[in-house]
């Protein structure tokens, strides 16, 4: 079974520091994407950041970078410079190829002023 | 570009009725998925259609049951509903796989359904 496990149910930081979100999945595939999701409070759920499998570089989206361990099977989620918009469920997702994408169960980040 | 469009947004319904959420997809974007999301089993995947076709199924009773039409849009049935049903019902769309956009989720705001 391919599982994804958010460790962290809940997390706050104070507005401008630094947090980091933490992800494992289980898988046997080889050739997947990973992504982190936000869903803002009563908003939809959009796009943070995504990463193929095969790259091994770590992607970066502005304030928001992953570190990406494929061996360990770990897909982690660091926020810089923590902004009070960022306060939102983060959703870990796997997909395999041509495969439905699974969530993790979500941490609810609250930033602090 | 519209995003995704999902209707109704919120609905009633009791025990034992059926209900029916409509799920418009991003201009071009061939693939569907629905998601069931509750405070308890998280975001659990329902199905997805990709022209016409059923592509993927989740582990849902078939009471749960989809659709999609020529022009993509894709409709959902809960028939028989249990109080459990009561969730934000997720739909998303994407673009098929093969290209460097593949996999990428756009969501809709989701349709709450209450079950009394």
């Amino acid at each position: 079974a391919q599982t994804v496990t958010q460790s962290q149910p809940e997390m706050s930081v104070q507005e401008a520091e630094t947090v980091t979100l933490s992800c494992t999945y289980d898988t046997s595939e080889s050739n997947y994407y990973l992504f982190w999701y936000k869903q803002p409070p009563s908003r939809q759920m959009i796009l943070v950041i995504r990463q193929e499998a095969y790259k091994q570089q770590n992607a970066t989206e502005n304030r928001f970078s992953v570190n990406f361990q494929k061996a360990a099977k770990s897909f982690s989620l660091k926020i810089s410079d923590s902004q009070l918009g960022d306060t939102a469920m983060y959703f870990c997702a796997f997909m395999p190829y041509n495969n439905d994408m699974r969530f993790g169960a979500g941490t609810r980040l609250t930033v602090k002023p | 570009k519209a995003g995704v469009t999902q209707t109704p947004r919120y609905l009633i319904k009791t025990r034992g009725q059926q209900v029916t959420l409509s799920c418009s997809p991003i201009s071009g974007h061939r693939s569907v998925s629905w998601y069931q999301q509750t405070p308890g089993q998280g975001l659990q995947f329902l199905f997805e259609y990709f022209s016409e076709t059923q592509r993927n199924k989740g582990n849902f009773p078939g009471r749960f049951s989809g659709r999609q039409f020529s022009n993509s849009r894709s409709e959902m049935n809960v028939s028989t509903l249990e109080l459990g049903d009561s969730a934000l019902y997720l739909c998303a769309s994407s673009l098929a796989g093969g290209t460097s956009l593949a996999g990428e989720l756009f969501f809709g705001e989701g349709s709450r359904l209450t079950v009394l």
